[in-house]
């Protein structure tokens, strides 16, 4: 079936550092969306991105839809505290398909 | 005003036993999923109803059924528990017909087979 590889698996930072990560897929995906997950808590939504080539910023998050259709990547500029979480990617092929989901960035920021 | 609220939040059951979790969305969305996060982290999806029309079945055991008696609800029932159930539940929704194809997930329910 469809996989998606997120990585780094963690990352381990000092707060106000630069935040890169990044998902592949060995197949196309029309939509890509970007997901954080605090402790308890479900995925809440960042970024999503629509078209092929694509770079949207939320704050200071960025991200970008890869223009070969297989990969994304989020940017994290001048981390604070509470950017603490799991990152997913989540790839969808057609609106109305599932929702694909990376294995999760597991992110640590250090004061 | 919670917009996917799922219940109970915790579930500790003994194996064997039968147990629901309830899910209700009022964003007015006509789609609602089923996702299984396994203790790597890992999101899978289970279940997708769209207007109470069950549309996505993935490889889950028979003793998962879902229910959508209308589409603000999907209930996930599970018979004869087993240890590898052991999970947290997310119930999601989203409008298909609109251009943000987002999901909005609940806060989870973490199921204990013991």
């Amino acid at each position: 079936g469809q996989q998606l590889n997120q990585s780094p698996q963690s990352m381990f930072i000092q707060e106000g550092e630069d935040v890169s990560m990044n998902c592949t897929s060995s197949s196309i995906f029309n939509t890509w969306l970007w997901y954080k997950q605090d402790p308890g808590e479900g995925p809440v939504l960042l970024i999503a991105l629509y078209k092929a080539g694509e770079l949207t910023s939320n704050g200071r998050l960025t991200a970008q839809f890869g223009i070969t259709r297989k990969d994304s990547f989020l940017n994290i500029s001048a981390s604070i505290p509470s950017d603490v979480g799991i990152y997913f990617c989540a790839g969808q092929v057609n609106q109305g398909g599932k929702l694909i989901f990376g294995q999760g960035t597991e992110l640590s920021v250090k004061p | 005003d919670t917009a996917v609220s799922q219940t109970p939040k915790y579930l500790v059951t003994q194996m064997g036993n039968d147990k629901s979790i309830k899910c209700e969305q009022n964003l007015g969305h006509d789609t609602m999923y089923w996702y299984k996060q396994d203790s790597k982290k890992f999101l899978k999806i289970m279940f997708s109803y769209n207007n109470k029309e069950l549309i996505i079945n993935e490889t889950v055991p028979n003793r998962f059924s879902p229910k959508s008696p209308d589409k603000a609800h999907l209930n996930l029932h599970i018979n004869s528990l087993e240890l590898g159930d052991s999970a947290v539940y997310f119930c999601a929704s989203s409008q298909l017909t609109a251009l943000n194809y987002g999901y909005t997930f609940g806060s989870g329910t973490r199921l204990t087979v013991v």
